[in-house]
């Protein structure tokens, strides 16, 4: 069965310090989805493409985070300079079409910000 | 606007049934339940869309009351492995959400199956 893949699981980093996480979706799913979840919390979106495309990064704070997915497939959400309160679950998703379509999960990054 | 779980927990012992309720305050077009173990990604149960289409599992049932804003997620029998953190994760659409069709989850609902 096909799965979304992310690294890496775990990434313990320093304040200021820059990170990065990647994301391969499910083969043929157009729409990726980034979500940061803290502990305790629902997902909450910070970004979602569509194919290569932007369709909603309203809730990412672009101060410091980007994300990309060049040539459609693949995605890096970047954190630069990491801050205390980014400590969270970040989970990337993916969906055939629309948001009205199942969201299959990986299986996380655990960022720890110290 | 984030939907509003309740309960926000429930312990049962194996064999009863519960129910988990989400409600929005805004029209919805989609409901999407998923349950998170600790440490793991959530995993999909159940999407049901305006209209009356559902998507999910065998074993799991729900509604959905347009009328109303509501949810309902129904477990049955419940077993051991049912435990777990259950979310929804409502969808407008490009008219009732400013131009996005995201999810938005609730704090989610934690159910405790003991023996």
């Amino acid at each position: 069965e096909a799965e979304v893949a992310q690294s890496p699981r775990y990434k313990i980093t320093e304040k200021s310090q820059a990170v990065a996480f990647w994301c391969d979706p499910i083969s043929g799913h157009a729409t990726l989805y980034w979500y940061r979840q803290i502990l305790g919390q629902g997902p909450e979106l910070l970004v979602q493409f569509q194919d290569e495309s932007v369709v909603d990064d309203s809730q990412l704070p672009k101060d410091r985070f980007s994300a990309e997915r060049l040539k459609g497939v693949d995605s890096t959400l970047k954190i630069q300079p990491a801050e205390l309160g980014d400590s969270a679950m970040y989970l990337c998703a993916s969906s055939p079409q629309t948001t009205r379509d199942t969201q299959y999960f990986g299986p996380g990054t655990r960022l720890t910000v110290l | 606007q984030q939907p509003v779980q309740s309960p926000q927990a429930v312990i049962l012992r194996e064999g009863e049934d519960a129910v988990i309720n989400c409600s929005s305050s805004k029209a919805l077009y989609s409901v999407h339940w998923y349950r998170q173990k600790h440490g793991e990604a959530p995993v999909f149960l159940m999407i049901l869309l305006k209209g009356g289409e559902q998507k999910g599992h065998e074993k799991i049932s729900a509604s959905f009351n347009e009328k109303k804003q509501q949810s309902s997620l129904y477990l049955t029998a419940s077993q051991l492995s049912y435990s777990g953190t259950y979310f929804c994760g409502t969808g407008g659409n490009l008219l009732t959400q400013g131009g996005s069709e995201k999810l938005v989850f609730g704090k989610g609902t934690k159910l405790t199956v003991n023996p």
